[in-house]
């Protein structure tokens, strides 16, 4: 089976830079995907890191390291628009099919300060 | 910007009816995928979609589901005999059709259903 650990919550105030962790334990691992949800929202898509390393869209970073079942996602520069849920997932597939599926973590609710 | 579409946004039905939850995914997009959300919870895989078959299921998706593409806009998710556990925001996501942008999936605003 499938399982991701993530903190269920960080508070940060504008302008800081938060990291919020994510390890998981999974079979046939394609990658791990970051997603951002607002309230009830639709989850929007960040970031995708297939390979070791470090992958940076704007104030926000992804990093993945295989070895150690590990990832992160870093925010930067804080805005209050940032409070919201984000939820690692691993893309995975239990039969090897090419899409495979996203296993969602149960996502950490990120609270920005003013 | 394209985006996925969802109808209805909220389904209100009685245990054991029929519901037809409604997709319009991103045009140029072949590869389909329902997932639920119960509140407050994490946002569960149910199936994906590719070729007019299903390419991968979860132990959720039982076979009180179904699902379908119509015709070249629509995909369906069917549950044929609603439970009160049922209940749950019912999301509908598609990715690109490039190889190696499998990964991006794109969430439509999602349909809350509640099973009475």
């Amino acid at each position: 089976g499938q399982s991701l650990e993530q903190p269920s919550e960080v508070t940060a105030v504008e302008g800081a830079i938060v990291q919020i962790n994510c390890t998981y334990q999974t079979s046939g691992f394609y990658g791990l995907s970051w997603y951002q949800q607002h309230d009830g929202g639709a989850p929007t898509f960040l970031s995708y890191n297939a390979l070791d390393g470090l992958e940076e869209t704007g104030r926000f970073s992804s990093f993945l390291s295989r070895s150690d079942s590990y990832g992160y996602l870093l925010l930067q520069e804080l805005q209050m628009k940032d409070s919201a849920s984000y939820f690692c997932a691993v893309r995975t597939s239990d039969r090897g099919s090419t899409l495979g599926r996203l296993y969602f973590g149960r996502g950490t609710q990120l609270t920005v300060w003013p | 910007e394209p985006e996925v579409t969802q109808t209805p946004s909220h389904q209100v039905t009685q245990m054991g009816q029929e519901v037809i939850l409604r997709c319009v995914p991103i045009s140029n997009h072949l590869y389909f995928y329902w997932y639920r959300q119960i509140l407050g919870q994490k946002v569960e895989f149910l199936v994906s979609f590719y070729n007019n078959e299903i390419s991968e299921k979860s132990e959720i998706f039982d076979d009180q589901f179904s699902v379908e593409r119509p015709d070249g806009s629509n995909f369906t998710l069917k549950i044929r005999s609603t439970k009160l556990e049922d209940s749950a925001m019912y999301f509908c996501a598609s990715s690109p059709r490039k190889a190696g942008e499998l990964y991006e999936q794109y969430f439509g605003p999602g349909t809350r259903l509640t099973v009475t």
